[in-house]
């Protein structure tokens, strides 16, 4: 039982480039999310997904785009790199119900150059 | 959902008590609250929940008061794994994706000296 996996852990964009963030979880959970941390920063929710095929916008989702075709998978697309987006990103997964936690990847440090 | 108020820091001394205090005096009658904390970077694990009731687990318990205007996490016996940032996170629950967000604060910066 991997939990949340996300792929790269690290990566570094140039300007105009893009990429997508990778994140898979193997627990059947139905809701699962992405957000960043800046430095010294609390977490900001950028995107979350209810099912497959449904995806909402978070705090802060500009330039960044997702999909959910499977339970399983959560992709973050970000189009156009910008120097603003050099973070550290998080995918989270979680069930949805009363007193439910939410389980959280490791992280794909970005820097944008 | 409500917002919270917690120290910027705090020091515990290894093997003693850590209590991590935590404000939400707006919270509502159907918002849980939540911790959890974050570890040098890693992603953020949780702690522990409650809802009105003091709660334990293997890692720590949680005192809230009667009011549900405040809580206290504490750590038991504090080791030096254990410094890391903590936040306090109140949640409510129920139908609609966006109740099941967390919305992270600064936390508090626990760190247990040897």
């Amino acid at each position: 039982n991997a939990g949340v996996t996300q792929t790269p852990k690290f990566r570094i964009l140039k300007i105009g480039q893009s990429m997508t963030l990778q994140c898979t979880q193997d627990m059947n959970h139905n809701y699962m999310y992405w957000y960043r941390q800046d430095p010294g920063m609390g977490l900001k929710l950028i995107y979350y997904s209810v099912g497959a095929g449904i995806t909402d916008k978070g705090e802060v989702p500009n330039g960044y785009n997702v999909s959910r075709s499977t339970t399983e998978d959560f992709p973050l697309r970000l189009e156009l790199a910008a120097p603003s987006q050099t973070s550290v990103y998080f995918c989270a997964s979680s069930y949805v119900g009363a007193g439910t936690e939410a389980f959280f990847g490791q992280g794909t440090r970005l820097t944008v150059v | 959902d409500a917002k919270t108020t917690q120290p910027t820091s705090m020091d515990c001394a290894e093997g003693r008590a850590a209590n991590l205090p935590c404000n939400h005096s707006t919270i509502s009658g159907n918002e849980y609250v939540y911790w959890y904390r974050q570890i040098h970077s890693q992603g953020p694990q949780y702690i522990i929940h409650g809802l009105k009731n003091n709660e334990t687990n293997e890692m720590a318990s949680l005192i809230i008061t009667e009011d549900r205007k405040s809580s206290t996490l504490i750590l038991p016996h504090a080791t030096l794994r254990d410094t890391a940032v903590y936040y306090c996170i109140v949640r409510v629950l129920g139908s609609g994706g966006s109740n099941y967000k967390l919305t992270f604060g600064k936390g508090t910066l626990l760190t247990v000296n040897p």
